[in-house]
């Protein structure tokens, strides 16, 4: 079945960076757009942007331009979120989805991102 | 930027039927779609191209979009149905979440 395994929680001070790690089995890698999205606690979901295996290409929203990089290393069917200069407000948990039929899913479990000094 | 407005709360009666609705300018011309997130997991797509459901969603979950209004429904609701719901626009360049609306089953 269509799996999507993301790294383990992080811990990161103001300023520095963290890469978040999103495994995929189950399906033609290449073959889906992969999107990552982000969950504050307490808070809604927020699409951070999305990356095409197959290509590279990528697009990010407008918030995060500038300090978000997506990748991939089609090998080992894994993508990466990179995300530079964390502030405190950047803790939150991370996802990795596939898109498919204008919708998101199967996700990954979760990241737990936390900015702390 | 686009937003989508959705109530905060709702609540239903087991065996009731629960309306959620997203509001969104013109949202009628896009697709949406719905995630249910129950507490510490993940979100899963419960409808999706604004009226389809995945294999295995019960069929007490359906969905419509016209106008400015999308609307999740849940038919003879149950205890488990209890969860967060975001709806989600969906166009080339349009992703964007709902601020989610939770549902309790009194």
């Amino acid at each position: 079945q269509v799996q999507l395994v993301q790294s383990g929680a992080e811990l990161r001070k103001p300023g520095t960076s963290v890469k978040v790690s999103c495994k995929t089995s189950g399906y033609t890698f290449t073959g889906s757009e992969i999107h990552w999205v982000r969950q504050a606690a307490g808070h809604g979901l927020e699409w951070m942007g999305w990356m095409n295996p197959n290509s590279g290409n990528t697009g990010y929203a407008y918030k995060f331009q500038g300090r978000v990089t997506m990748t991939r290393d089609t090998s080992i069917n894994t993508a990466y979120m990179e995300l530079d200069s964390l502030r405190f407000e950047d803790t939150a948990i991370y996802y990795c989805t596939r898109s498919g039929s204008r919708s998101f899913g199967p996700w990954g479990q979760g990241t737990q991102v936390t900015v702390s000094s | 930027s686009y937003e989508l407005t959705q109530p905060p709360s709702v609540s239903v009666s087991p065996g009731q039927t629960a309306t959620i609705t997203c509001s969104g300018r013109k949202l009628g011309e896009k697709y949406a779609c719905w995630y249910q997130q129950r507490p510490g997991q993940s979100p899963m797509v419960v409808i999706y191209e604004d009226n389809k459901r995945p294999p295995g969603i019960p069929g007490r979950f359906s969905g419509s979009n016209s106008g400015d209004t999308a609307t999740l429904t849940i038919s003879g609701t149950q205890a488990t149905d209890e969860a967060d719901y975001y709806c989600q626009a969906w166009d080339s360049t349009t992703k964007v979440f709902g601020g989610g609306t939770r549902l309790t089953v009194l």
